[in-house]
């Protein structure tokens, strides 16, 4: 089983560029998430997806979008990137029920530079 | 705000020794936590996690203790060996919901050979 798959692993990009981190999950879960991981601080959610088609607000949804098109997709947008926007990003997804276990990808590393 | 964090940032331990993480919260609405390690370079992994009807969960060399009185909850590694050096952090859902989760900042674990 991959599970959660995220592509690419690392990226540099110039202030104003734009991009889309994939994630893909293998596990037919609903529940989908993007988080962004700063040194010294926890894991913060950006938005999230409870079924295809649907999209939330986390805690940090500004200069980001998302849509979830397939159930096993889950893209996040950088429509003009920042400085501010460098971190590590993480996806996770989880299945409806009562299992509230979260399972992640690897990560992104982005650099906005 | 509510809040779920850990207490301290390193703990070195000795190879066989036991390890003991903490971590604090503030939302006493929260039904659930989870215990994560997270190894460099790679995502989360789910280690154990405990619903607030329990004081005490067992894992595979894993105990997690939960003392709501005083908000507090602690993960500890029986006979840690150096592939238990990771950060360790645990998390709870913002209230019920469970989409909506707090992760704490970790605890660089070393295991000294």
């Amino acid at each position: 089983n991959a599970g959660v798959t995220q592509t690419p692993k690392f990226r540099v990009l110039k202030t104003g560029q734009s991009m889309t981190l994939l994630c893909a999950q293998d596990m037919n879960h609903e529940y989908m998430y993007w988080y962004r991981q700063d040194p010294g601080m926890g894991l913060r959610l950006i938005h999230y997806s409870v079924g295809e088609g649907t999209t939330a607000k986390g805690e940090v949804p500004d200069g980001y979008n998302v849509s979830r098109l397939k159930k096993q997709n889950f893209l996040l947008g950088l429509e003009s990137a920042a400085p501010s926007q460098t971190s590590v990003y993480f996806c996770a997804s989880r299945t409806a029920g009562r299992e509230n276990i979260q399972y992640f990808g690897a990560g992104t590393r982005l650099s906005v530079l | 705000g509510e809040s779920v964090g850990l207490h301290l940032p390193t703990l070195s331990v000795q190879e066989g020794d036991n390890s003991i993480i903490n971590c604090a919260y503030s939302n006493s609405a929260s039904d659930y936590f989870i215990w994560y390690k997270q190894e460099s370079g790679k995502g989360p992994q789910f280690i154990i996690d405990i619903r607030s009807n329990m004081d005490k969960r067992q894992g595979q060399r894993v105990t997690v203790l939960l003392n709501k009185t005083v908000k507090h909850l602690s993960l500890q590694i029986a006979a840690t060996q150096p592939g238990d050096s990771a950060v360790y952090f645990c998390a709870g859902p913002e209230g019920y919901n469970f989409n909506k989760f707090y992760f704490g900042s970790g605890t660089k674990l070393n295991v000294k050979p």
